[in-house]
């Protein structure tokens, strides 16, 4: 039972180039969140998904797109990417707006 | 939004030794979480906890929601459990949107 896989794992982009962050869940969770970790600080919520076919901003959406492909995949796509997007991004799923979160091992990002 | 506090920001400990991490929340939450993270990034969901008390081995954890709190409890800490430990909260009316405190970093040494 594989839980959230996150793709790729390291990855070192230049200003302005895009990407697409993969994640995928084993668990037949209905909700998928995108954080970003930063250093010193807590995590921040970017988007979520509370089912299939449904997606919200969080606290800092500006700079990214998401698209809930089906139940299992939640992608994260960075269209031109910036310095201030270096980052850890992490991906997780619940069961449900009020279950316990399962996060992925993240992705480190490096915009230059 | 929801204002969440984690005391204290850093903390030392021998091995064996016991510690208390605390949580403060600004407003009502239906969502909180406890969550390790290890030296190498990984997150750990180590409680699902809006209210009450539970424990799992030589942690345990317990939200007094009426007082706006959450304390984890680590027993007899052993040099695995270093890291950075986060609160998470959600709110009524905010759906899955947890706000993350800036956590507790935690070092045990022999």
């Amino acid at each position: 039972n594989a839980g959230v896989t996150q793709t790729p794992k390291f990855q070192v982009l230049k200003t302005g180039q895009s990407m697409t962050l993969q994640c995928a869940q084993d668990m037949n969770h209905n909700s998928m969140y995108w954080y970003r970790q930063d250093p010193g600080m807590g995590l921040r919520l970017i988007y979520y998904s509370a089912s299939e076919g449904t997606t919200d901003k969080g606290e800092v959406p500006n700079g990214y797109n998401v698209s809930r492909l089906n139940k299992r995949e939640f992608s994260l796509r960075l269209e031109s990417a910036a310095p201030s997007q270096t980052s850890v991004y992490f991906c997780a799923s619940s069961e449900s707006f009020t279950g316990g979160y399962t996060f992925g091992s993240g992705t480190r990002l490096t915009v230059v | 939004g929801i204002q969440v506090e984690q005391s204290p920001p850093d903390l030392i400990l021998q091995e064996g030794a016991n510690s208390t991490l605390r949580c403060n929340f600004s407003d009502s939450v239906n969502n909180l979480q406890w969550f390790h993270q290890n030296p190498w990034g990984q997150l750990i969901n180590l409680f699902y906890i809006p209210s009450g008390t539970k424990q799992n081995g030589r942690l345990s954890a317990t939200t007094v929601a009426t007082e706006r709190y959450s304390l984890l409890y680590i027993s007899s800490s052993q040099t695995t459990d270093s890291g950075v430990y986060f609160c998470a909260v959600g709110s009524p009316g905010t759906a899955s949107k947890l706000t993350f405190g800036t956590g507790t970093r935690l070092q045990v040494t022999l």
